[in-house]
């Protein structure tokens, strides 16, 4: 068990430029959630998978930003025409159950900036 | 809408002091309550999880509280160390609306003073 893993760590874009950040969750853990967290504040929602489904999005996900999580396992989570205001650390984490009460493990994150 | 909030923002310590942080929600309808700590620039370390039956978790020197009816929990900490030093959040999980998605407060910055 090598716990939550997110790549890449860093991320420094220009404003406009699409960018794609890889999640792997914690081996057979059913539920995979993206949060995103600002400087100074808590994380926030984005959405989270159940299996492969997609069962929920925040209002923070705007259409430019897309979620995967094509064979259950790991997800993609993409960011189209990149704005200066998406700068923040995006963190995934997953749950071992199908129970919403179960603990949620995070990984490291990736910090993205957009120039 | 749940709301998460953290007093003090920020606390310094020296070492050694007991010490207690606190967390509060205005929606008493949570499965559980979670705190975390978060070092500078890094992900979250799950600390304790008190579900909503419970009133209080301990592991090692830490100890979390709940009190639903108040809505309030706390973090006490016992015999602080310059290693404590990180942020701590407190994180709520609410019966309806999303399924399984954590409410944050903003964190408490914690400095322990060797």
């Amino acid at each position: 068990d090598t716990g939550v893993s997110q790549d890449p760590r860093h991320k420094i874009t220009k404003r406009g430029q699409n960018v794609t950040f890889r999640c792997d969750p914690i081996s057979e853990h059913n539920r995979l959630y993206w949060y995103r967290q600002t400087l100074g504040q808590g994380p926030e929602f984005l959405t989270y998978f159940q299996n492969e489904a997609q069962l929920e999005k925040s209002r923070l996900l705007s259409d430019r930003f897309s979620a995967e999580r094509p064979k259950g396992s790991f997800s993609t989570l993409e960011i189209q025409r990149t704005e200066q205001g998406d700068s923040a650390m995006y963190l995934c984490a997953s749950s071992p159950r199908l129970s919403v009460t179960d603990t949620q493990y995070f990984g490291p994150g990736t910090r993205l900036t957009v120039l | 809408k749940q709301e998460v909030t953290q007093i003090p923002a920020a606390l310094s310590v020296p070492e050694g002091e007991n010490l207690v942080l606190n967390c509060s929600f205005t929606d008493s309808a949570i499965y559980n309550l979670q705190w975390f700590r978060q070092d500078p620039g890094k992900g979250l370390t799950s600390l304790l999880l008190i579900q909503s039956s419970q009133r209080e978790q301990t592991s090692g020197r830490l100890n979390a509280s709940l009190d639903k009816s108040s809505g309030r929990s706390t973090l006490y900490i016992a015999a602080s160390q310059p290693g404590d030093s990180a942020t701590y959040l407190c994180a709520g999980l609410n019966y309806g609306g999303s399924q399984g998605n954590l409410i944050f407060g903003k964190g408490t910055k914690l400095s322990v003073k060797p």
